[in-house]
C-alpha cells in the first residue's frame, strides 16, 4: 500500500462543473503539497499546508491532520484546469527534501 | 530570468553515452533537488542539496551523479544508463528547513535511453 493514496486517478467533468480530488496519507506529516503538471512535465506548486484551510482563485485546499486526508477543490471548472494534480507529503521523519508522492489525479475538463 | 530552468528539455542518448544535465534557479534558494518521474509511477526524490552539501541519496544507482558548484547550479551527470533510466528528471529548489518550504519546480529533461 502506497504511503500516499489520490482518488479518483481519473477525472472528467464539464466545464463549469465543482471538483472534489482526495488525498490520504498514512505517516505523520510536517506539510502537504498540492502540485498541478502539465503535459510536457513542468509541475506548479498551488499550496502548501499543514493545517486548516488555504483558498488561490478557484482553487481552495483543506487538511485534516487528525484523519491524515487532504482535498483539493476546484470551482467552476475551466479546460484549462486540465492537468494531473499530485498530493505529495513531507514525513514528520524524514528531512527537508523527502517528499512522498501520490501518483496524481488526470483531471480532464471538458467545454 | 526567473524560476527554475532545466536543459536540455529533451535528450536521446544511447547506453554508453556520457551526458549531462544541468538545472539553474534564479530564486535565491540554498536547497536544490533532483526528482525522476517514470511512467505509470510517482516522482521519486533522488538527490538533495543544502548549502552545496549532498544531504540526501535516496538509494541511486552510480550511474547517476550530482554536482552542486553553487547553491544557483545543479547537475545530473549521466553514464552508461539502462533503458529503463527512461524519464523525466526534474530538479526543484526551495529554502531549506525547518519548517519545511515550498519547492519551485524546473519543466524537467525528457530523456530517452536507447
Amino acid at each position: 500500500k502506497n504511503e500516499v493514496e489520490q482518488s479518483p486517478q481519473n477525472l472528467t467533468a464539464q466545464e463549469g462543473e465543482f471538483i472534489t480530488i482526495n488525498c490520504s496519507y498514512s505517516v505523520g506529516i510536517s506539510a502537504l503539497h498540492w502540485l498541478q503538471q502539465h503535459p510536457g512535465g513542468g509541475i506548479v506548486s498551488l499550496f502548501m499546508l499543514s493545517s486548516g484551510k488555504k483558498k488561490h482563485g478557484r482553487l481552495i485546499a483543506t487538511i485534516n491532520i487528525q484523519e491524515k486526508h487532504s482535498s483539493l477543490h476546484i470551482t467552476a471548472s475551466h479546460p484549462r484546469d486540465s492537468a494531473v494534480y499530485i498530493c505529495a507529503v513531507l514525513d514528520l521523519g524524514g528531512s527537508q527534501g523527502n517528499l512522498i508522492f501520490g501518483k496524481g489525479t488526470k483531471l480532464s475538463v471538458k467545454p | 530570468e526567473t524560476g527554475v530552468t532545466q536543459t536540455p528539455r529533451h535528450l536521446v542518448m544511447g547506453m554508453t553515452n556520457k551526458k549531462s544535465l544541468k538545472c539553474e534557479q534564479h530564486l535565491g534558494h540554498n536547497a536544490m533537488y533532483w526528482y525522476k518521474q517514470s511512467a505509470k509511477k510517482p516522482l521519486e526524490l533522488m538527490f538533495v542539496y543544502n548549502f552545496k552539501e549532498q544531504t540526501e541519496n535516496n538509494s541511486v544507482p552510480s550511474r547517476f551523479s550530482p554536482e552542486c558548484p553553487n547553491s544557483s547550479h545543479l547537475f545530473l551527470h549521466l553514464h552508461t544508463l539502462q533503458p529503463e533510466d527512461s524519464a523525466l528528471y526534474l530538479c526543484a529548489s526551495s529554502q531549506p528547513g525547518p519548517p519545511p518550504n515550498e519547492q519551485f519546480f524546473g519543466p524537467g529533461t525528457r530523456l530517452t535511453v536507447l
